[in-house]
């Protein structure tokens, strides 16, 4: 069974940094692209961020370019988001999801709030 | 950027009923690369369609897929009450990837 599970949320204030992790289990983790999708409260879905399968390319959503960085421990089996100069925009559950010509399996999300 | 508009924003519907959402692009999906998710309060949501008609695993026959273009459609033959649930399109065919706003269904 695919286990996604998140961690790493938390309250921060404007400004500062957070670094959230990903650990799968029960599939091959190096198989797959992998990725960030979050919801504000109460809003819909964005996807936030793409890894390549060997961490070789990424790709990011404009409003977080240059602020967060995605990468990943194949040995370890754990997908990372480095989130730096959080904004009170930034507030909201973070999922780690596999891509798999859709995002076929999900964390159950990890809640980050960005406020003073 | 690919805008996604979902309609309606809200279905309100009984049990037993036909309910049909649609999606619309801002312009073309490449190669049709639409997604379809459902998503029930407090859960992580969980694909339904690739593709935009290729159902994925363990989502009912009663579920069923359509569309090319810019316009694309989930219908639920029947609405069982597990359906009622917020709906989502997202493109992958250009970046950035996108989601639309997303189409409750609830219960009349």
């Amino acid at each position: 069974e695919v286990q996604l599970v998140e961690s790493g949320g938390g309250l921060v204030q404007p400004g500062g940094s957070l670094r959230l992790s990903c650990a799968a289990s029960g599939f091959t983790f190096s198989c797959c692209w992998m990725s960030w999708v979050r919801q504000a409260p109460g809003k819909g879905l964005e996807w936030v961020a793409n890894i390549k399968q060997d961490g070789s390319e990424t790709y990011y959503v404009d409003s977080v370019k240059g602020r967060f960085t995605i990468s990943r421990d194949n040995a370890k089996n754990a997908l990372y988001l480095q989130m730096n100069s959080l904004r009170a925009e930034d507030t909201a559950v973070y999922y780690c999801a596999r891509w798999n010509y859709a995002f076929d399996s999900w964390g159950q999300g990890t809640l980050v709030t960005v406020s003073s | 950027e690919i805008v996604l508009t979902q309609s309606p924003g809200t279905l309100s519907l009984s049990p037993g009923e036909r309910a049909t959402l649609s999606c619309r692009a801002s312009q073309n999906i490449d190669n049709n690369y639409l997604a379809w998710y459902q998503q029930k309060p407090g859960q992580a949501p969980r694909v339904l369609f690739y593709g935009p008609s290729s159902r994925a695993t363990g989502i009912p026959d009663r579920f069923s897929g359509s569309g090319s273009g810019t316009d694309f459609t989930v219908t639920i033959s029947r609405l069982e009450p597990e359906d009622f649930a917020v709906y989502y399109c997202q493109q992958y065919g250009s970046s950035p990837w996108t989601f639309g706003q997303g189409t409750k269904v609830e219960i009349k």
